[in-house]
C-alpha cells in the first residue's frame, strides 16, 4: 500500500530557514499536502500542491514535488518559535476519494 | 464560516464501554472522514462518509463504526472499548471531492482506563 516517510525531527535557529522533507511511493498520488499540528490541537492545513506542478509558494511557505523522485519539501521561510510544531506530510490514495495517508511528522523546534 | 466542530473534546471510559464522537462538518460540506491518531501507530484513515454513504474504510475492526446523517454530522462509535483505543480521533471535512482537500476538527481526546 502507500507508504509517506518524513525525518522525525529538525531543529533550526530563530531567523533562518527551515526545510521538512518527505518521500512517498504511490507515484499516481494526485494532491499533496502539508498539516501542522501544535500541542493539544488538530490538524491545520498549511499547503497543497497538485501533482501537475513542480513548486508553490504562499507567502513565506514554499512547496517542491520531485515527482520523479516521489520527494516533497516544505520550506518555511525566518521561521519563528511560532513555528515550532509537527508537520506532516500527507498524500491522497489513489482512487481513494478523500483517504489521506500520513507520514509520521516531523518535529521541527525552534530556539533563539 | 465556523470550522469543523468535535464533541466532547474529552472523553474517560472503562475498559469493555462503548463510546460515541460527533462531528459538524463545515457548513456546505457534505464529505466527511474519520482519523486515530496514537504515539505508536500516527495518523491512521478509519472511514469516510458522503451523502450518508459509507465511501471507504480503514483498517479497523468491526468495533468501530460510524453514520452521517442527511444534514451530513457524522458519528463514529467504538463499541467493548480496549485499552489500545485511548487516541486522539479526529474529524475532518471536505468539499470538493476532486481534491481531497480537507479541513480538520480539534479532535476528541478519549481515554480507555
Amino acid at each position: 500500500g502507500e507508504d509517506v516517510e518524513q525525518s522525525l525531527f529538525l531543529s533550526v535557529r530563530e531567523g533562518d530557514s527551515s526545510v521538512i522533507n518527505c518521500t512517498y511511493t504511490d507515484s499516481s498520488s494526485t494532491y499533496l499536502y502539508w498539516y501542522k499540528q501544535e500541542p493539544g490541537a488538530g490538524l491545520q492545513l498549511l499547503t497543497y500542491i497538485f501533482s501537475n506542478m513542480d513548486m508553490k509558494q504562499d507567502q513565506r511557505l514554499t512547496v517542491l514535488l520531485n515527482k520523479k523522485d516521489k520527494h516533497l519539501s516544505l520550506r518555511i521561510a525566518d521561521t519563528q518559535t511560532g513555528d515550532s510544531a509537527i508537520y506532516f506530510c500527507a498524500v491522497v490514495v489513489s482512487g481513494g476519494y478523500n483517504k489521506l495517508i500520513f507520514g509520521a511528522g516531523t518535529r521541527l523546534a525552534v530556539h533563539p | 464560516k465556523a470550522g469543523v466542530t468535535q464533541t466532547p473534546r474529552y472523553l474517560i471510559k472503562t475498559r469493555g464501554q462503548q463510546v460515541t464522537l460527533s462531528c459538524s462538518p463545515i457548513s456546505g460540506h457534505r464529505s466527511v472522514s474519520w482519523y486515530q491518531q496514537t504515539p505508536g501507530q500516527g495518523l491512521q484513515f478509519l472511514f469516510e462518509y458522503f451523502s450518508e454513504t459509507q465511501r471507504n474504510k480503514g483498517n479497523f475492526p468491526g468495533r468501530f463504526s460510524g453514520r452521517q446523517f442527511s444534514n451530513s454530522r457524522s458519528e463514529m462509535n467504538v463499541s467493548t472499548l480496549e485499552l489500545g483505543d485511548s487516541a486522539l480521533y479526529l474529524c475532518a471535512s471536505s468539499l470538493d471531492t476532486r481534491t481531497g482537500i480537507q479541513y480538520f476538527g480539534a479532535g476528541t481526546r478519549l481515554s480507555v482506563l
